[in-house]
Protein backbone atom coordinates (compact mmCIF):
# COMPACT_ATOMS: atom_id res chain seq x y z
CA UNK A 1 0.00 0.00 0.00
CA UNK A 2 0.79 3.41 0.23
CA UNK A 3 3.71 4.22 2.72
CA UNK A 4 6.30 6.82 3.58
CA UNK A 5 9.46 4.60 5.06
CA UNK A 6 13.07 5.65 5.98
CA UNK A 7 16.31 3.65 4.42
CA UNK A 8 18.21 3.59 7.91
CA UNK A 9 17.26 2.94 11.38
CA UNK A 10 20.51 4.57 13.01
CA UNK A 11 22.76 7.02 11.64
CA UNK A 12 25.96 7.40 14.61
CA UNK A 13 27.68 10.87 13.74
CA UNK A 14 30.25 13.00 14.95
CA UNK A 15 29.95 16.14 16.49
CA UNK A 16 30.52 18.65 13.70
CA UNK A 17 29.75 16.44 11.08
CA UNK A 18 27.25 17.09 8.38
CA UNK A 19 24.03 14.35 8.78
CA UNK A 20 21.64 12.91 5.95
CA UNK A 21 18.88 11.56 6.68
CA UNK A 22 16.86 9.77 3.97
CA UNK A 23 12.94 9.06 3.37
CA UNK A 24 10.98 7.55 0.33
CA UNK A 25 7.58 7.62 -0.51
CA UNK A 26 5.55 5.29 -2.60
CA UNK A 27 2.44 7.45 -3.69
CA UNK A 28 3.25 9.62 -6.28
CA UNK A 29 0.16 11.92 -5.75
CA UNK A 30 2.00 12.77 -2.78
CA UNK A 31 2.70 17.22 -2.47
CA UNK A 32 3.36 18.32 1.09
CA UNK A 33 6.37 16.26 3.55
CA UNK A 34 6.77 17.19 7.04
CA UNK A 35 9.98 16.35 8.79
CA UNK A 36 9.75 15.76 12.92
CA UNK A 37 12.36 15.30 15.64
CA UNK A 38 11.33 13.53 18.22
CA UNK A 39 13.65 13.49 21.49
CA UNK A 40 13.55 10.53 24.76
CA UNK A 41 10.62 11.19 26.13
CA UNK A 42 9.04 13.97 24.40
CA UNK A 43 6.18 13.96 21.30
CA UNK A 44 7.75 14.90 17.84
CA UNK A 45 8.63 18.36 17.27
CA UNK A 46 8.13 19.92 13.67
CA UNK A 47 11.65 20.54 11.39
CA UNK A 48 10.87 22.01 8.06
CA UNK A 49 8.58 21.12 5.37
CA UNK A 50 8.04 21.43 1.68
CA UNK A 51 5.85 20.84 -1.19
CA UNK A 52 5.62 19.37 -4.35
CA UNK A 53 6.54 22.68 -6.10
CA UNK A 54 9.82 22.78 -4.79
CA UNK A 55 13.01 21.14 -4.50
CA UNK A 56 14.61 22.19 -1.64
CA UNK A 57 14.64 24.45 1.10
CA UNK A 58 16.33 25.56 3.72
CA UNK A 59 16.39 26.27 7.81
CA UNK A 60 18.48 27.40 10.89
CA UNK A 61 20.97 24.45 10.24
CA UNK A 62 18.62 22.28 8.29
CA UNK A 63 18.03 21.53 4.76
CA UNK A 64 15.31 18.80 2.71
CA UNK A 65 16.06 18.01 -0.33
CA UNK A 66 13.05 16.63 -2.02
CA UNK A 67 13.46 14.50 -5.58
CA UNK A 68 9.98 13.81 -7.18
CA UNK A 69 11.54 11.47 -9.80
CA UNK A 70 12.71 8.46 -7.86
CA UNK A 71 10.32 9.67 -4.56
CA UNK A 72 12.96 10.44 -2.01
CA UNK A 73 13.47 13.12 0.12
CA UNK A 74 16.44 13.74 2.71
CA UNK A 75 17.36 15.80 5.76
CA UNK A 76 20.37 17.41 5.72
CA UNK A 77 21.95 18.71 9.04
CA UNK A 78 24.57 20.87 9.02
CA UNK A 79 27.29 21.09 12.05
CA UNK A 80 25.53 18.12 13.98
CA UNK A 81 25.09 18.79 17.66
CA UNK A 82 24.89 16.48 20.55
CA UNK A 83 21.31 18.20 21.03
CA UNK A 84 20.09 16.70 18.02
CA UNK A 85 20.07 12.86 18.60
CA UNK A 86 16.76 11.99 18.73
CA UNK A 87 14.50 9.96 16.16
CA UNK A 88 13.49 11.48 12.72
CA UNK A 89 10.52 11.06 10.94
CA UNK A 90 9.32 12.27 7.54
CA UNK A 91 5.99 12.38 7.81
CA UNK A 92 3.40 12.86 4.65
CA UNK A 93 0.05 14.68 5.97
CA UNK A 94 -3.21 13.45 4.26
CA UNK A 95 -6.96 14.86 4.86
CA UNK A 96 -7.57 13.91 8.64
CA UNK A 97 -4.04 12.96 9.83
CA UNK A 98 -0.15 12.55 9.17
CA UNK A 99 1.26 8.88 8.10
CA UNK A 100 4.74 8.77 9.75
CA UNK A 101 7.66 6.35 8.82
CA UNK A 102 9.26 4.38 11.18
CA UNK A 103 12.18 6.93 11.93
CA UNK A 104 16.13 6.92 11.96
CA UNK A 105 17.75 7.25 15.25
CA UNK A 106 20.32 9.97 15.24
CA UNK A 107 23.60 9.27 17.91
CA UNK A 108 25.71 12.42 17.99
CA UNK A 109 28.70 11.61 19.50
CA UNK A 110 31.14 14.25 21.01
CA UNK B 1 3.06 27.08 28.55
CA UNK B 2 1.16 27.36 25.54
CA UNK B 3 1.83 23.97 23.72
CA UNK B 4 -0.07 21.03 23.90
CA UNK B 5 -0.53 19.37 27.50
CA UNK B 6 -1.20 15.76 28.30
CA UNK B 7 -2.12 13.72 31.50
CA UNK B 8 -0.78 12.12 33.21
CA UNK B 9 2.01 11.26 31.55
CA UNK B 10 2.40 8.21 32.75
CA UNK B 11 -0.21 5.58 34.07
CA UNK B 12 0.32 2.17 35.19
CA UNK B 13 -2.57 -0.10 34.92
CA UNK B 14 -3.65 -3.35 35.62
CA UNK B 15 -4.69 -5.54 33.17
CA UNK B 16 -8.75 -5.06 32.75
CA UNK B 17 -8.49 -1.85 34.41
CA UNK B 18 -10.23 1.26 33.03
CA UNK B 19 -7.96 4.16 32.04
CA UNK B 20 -8.56 8.15 30.87
CA UNK B 21 -6.53 10.03 29.65
CA UNK B 22 -6.77 13.97 28.88
CA UNK B 23 -4.92 16.21 26.50
CA UNK B 24 -5.50 20.30 26.05
CA UNK B 25 -4.48 21.19 22.51
CA UNK B 26 -3.59 25.12 21.82
CA UNK B 27 -6.25 27.24 22.51
CA UNK B 28 -6.80 28.57 18.73
CA UNK B 29 -6.72 25.04 17.28
CA UNK B 30 -10.08 23.42 16.22
CA UNK B 31 -8.52 20.10 14.89
CA UNK B 32 -7.46 17.77 17.50
CA UNK B 33 -5.81 14.21 16.93
CA UNK B 34 -5.32 11.10 18.97
CA UNK B 35 -2.22 9.10 17.99
CA UNK B 36 -0.06 5.90 18.96
CA UNK B 37 3.18 5.12 19.44
CA UNK B 38 5.09 2.18 20.12
CA UNK B 39 8.46 1.65 20.86
CA UNK B 40 10.86 1.90 17.52
CA UNK B 41 7.74 2.72 15.32
CA UNK B 42 6.37 5.92 14.42
CA UNK B 43 3.10 7.23 15.49
CA UNK B 44 -0.25 5.50 14.39
CA UNK B 45 -3.25 7.57 13.58
CA UNK B 46 -6.21 6.61 16.26
CA UNK B 47 -9.01 9.48 15.70
CA UNK B 48 -9.34 13.30 14.98
CA UNK B 49 -11.70 15.67 16.14
CA UNK B 50 -13.11 19.63 14.28
CA UNK B 51 -14.13 21.24 17.30
CA UNK B 52 -16.41 18.89 18.91
CA UNK B 53 -17.37 16.59 16.08
CA UNK B 54 -15.18 13.08 15.70
CA UNK B 55 -14.65 13.38 11.82
CA UNK B 56 -12.13 10.36 11.40
CA UNK B 57 -11.62 7.03 13.59
CA UNK B 58 -9.08 4.23 11.78
CA UNK B 59 -9.59 0.63 12.52
CA UNK B 60 -6.89 0.71 15.20
CA UNK B 61 -9.86 2.15 17.58
CA UNK B 62 -11.32 -0.83 18.92
CA UNK B 63 -14.80 -0.79 20.80
CA UNK B 64 -12.79 -0.70 24.12
CA UNK B 65 -11.46 2.84 23.27
CA UNK B 66 -13.78 5.60 23.28
CA UNK B 67 -12.74 9.40 22.70
CA UNK B 68 -14.42 12.51 23.26
CA UNK B 69 -14.36 16.53 22.75
CA UNK B 70 -17.88 17.71 24.35
CA UNK B 71 -16.61 21.37 24.30
CA UNK B 72 -14.34 21.24 21.21
CA UNK B 73 -11.18 22.21 23.77
CA UNK B 74 -9.69 19.62 25.57
CA UNK B 75 -10.04 15.76 24.83
CA UNK B 76 -10.59 12.42 26.53
CA UNK B 77 -9.32 9.27 25.61
CA UNK B 78 -10.68 5.89 27.67
CA UNK B 79 -9.63 2.64 27.20
CA UNK B 80 -12.02 0.40 28.89
CA UNK B 81 -10.69 -3.43 30.06
CA UNK B 82 -6.73 -2.99 29.63
CA UNK B 83 -5.12 -5.48 28.12
CA UNK B 84 -1.39 -5.82 27.56
CA UNK B 85 -1.17 -4.84 24.03
CA UNK B 86 -2.05 -1.09 24.77
CA UNK B 87 1.08 -0.71 26.72
CA UNK B 88 2.00 2.35 24.31
CA UNK B 89 2.78 6.16 24.23
CA UNK B 90 -0.70 8.06 23.64
CA UNK B 91 0.03 11.17 21.83
CA UNK B 92 -2.44 14.20 21.23
CA UNK B 93 -1.96 16.86 18.69
CA UNK B 94 -3.88 19.80 17.60
CA UNK B 95 -3.68 21.75 14.65
CA UNK B 96 -5.83 25.06 12.86
CA UNK B 97 -4.73 23.63 9.68
CA UNK B 98 -4.26 20.62 7.17
CA UNK B 99 -0.89 20.00 7.72
CA UNK B 100 1.48 20.59 10.45
CA UNK B 101 0.30 19.11 13.51
CA UNK B 102 1.72 20.03 17.31
CA UNK B 103 2.25 17.21 19.25
CA UNK B 104 1.95 17.01 23.45
CA UNK B 105 4.57 15.35 25.15
CA UNK B 106 2.64 12.26 25.59
CA UNK B 107 1.07 9.75 27.97
CA UNK B 108 3.25 6.66 28.39
CA UNK B 109 0.39 3.45 29.34
CA UNK B 110 1.79 0.82 31.06
CA UNK B 111 -0.47 -2.14 31.43
CA UNK B 112 0.76 -5.17 33.50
Amino acid sequence: GESVGLHLPTLSVQEGDNSIINCAYSNSASDYFIWYKQESGKGPQFIIDIRSNMDKRQGQRVTVLLNKTVKHLSLQIAATQPGDSAVYFCAEPTLYTLTFGKGTMLLVSP
Amino acid sequence: DTGVSQNPRHKITKRGQNVTFRCDPISEHNRLYWYRQTLGQGPEFLTYFQNEAQLEKSRLLSDRFSAERPKGSFSTLEIQRTEQGDSAMYLCASSFREGEQFFGPGTRLTVL
